[in-house]
């Protein structure tokens, strides 16, 4: 059964620290590996990536893939408290491009 | 990306009773999902909402539970039938535009509460 395992579940820093949130993954023919920023009710696209090693880059957001040691990270620098909000993992299993499974996702604080 | 709306954004309801979740899309889009997220959980698929035919559904969702209707490429809805405290969760509608590519495009979810 396809798995996504998110950690931490939660965390709370303080504006201006950098975080990195994990997400690993057991997939059968995995293709790739997304992430959400779900603030209130609806989540929105951060990132898709389907390579090793290519770092995908959004202003103080970052991402990275590893398909050998099947995880990637989210990191987010000088954080904002508008950053504050539940991150989501996700992978594409088959029927390619219409199902993700989703993690649990990562609970980030972000105090003033 | 496509604007999705969603009515209602919340409701409260009794048990025994049911209720139809609307979802609009401002464009056509090839594929339309509906998920649910239970309290402090992630995101479960249902269904994918077919265009001109029955809903596809997922593992533990049945569809005298669930019926879904997708009339056009723009319009879909979710009824919960015969709700139980149980069926209170968020539930979400999300669109993926284009034939290439998995990313899907959330709708800004409804949270039913079942009491």
């Amino acid at each position: 059964e396809d798995k996504v395992v998110q950690s931490p579940l939660s965390l709370v820093v303080h504006e201006g620290d950098t975080v990195t949130l994990n997400c690993s993954y057991e997939v059968t023919n995995f293709r790739s590996l997304l992430w959400y920023k779900q603030e209130k009710k609806a989540p929105t696209f951060l990132f898709m990536l389907t390579s090793s090693g290519i770092e995908k880059k959004s202003g103080r957001l970052s991402s990275i893939l590893d398909k050998k040691e099947l995880f990637s990270i989210l990191n987010i620098t000088a954080t904002q408290t508008g950053d504050s909000a539940v991150y989501l993992c996700a992978v594409e299993r088959p029927p390619y491009g219409n199902k993700l499974v989703f993690g649990a996702g990562t609970i980030l604080r972000v105090k003033s | 990306s496509a604007v999705i709306s969603q009515k209602p954004s919340r409701d409260i309801c009794q048990r025994g009773t049911s209720l139809t979740i609307q979802c609009q899309v401002d464009s056509q889009v090839t594929m339309m999902f509906w998920y649910r997220q239970q309290p402090g959980q992630s995101l479960t698929l249902i269904a994918t909402a077919n265009q001109g035919s029955e809903a596809t559904y997922e593992s533990g969702f049945v569809i005298d539970k669930f019926p879904i209707s997708r009339p056009n490429l723009t319009f879909s809805t979710l009824t919960v039938s015969n709700m139980s405290p149980e069926d209170s969760s968020i539930y979400l509608c999300s669109v993926k535009p284009g034939l290439a590519g998995p990313e899907q495009y959330f709708g800004p979810g409804t949270r039913l509460t079942v009491t």
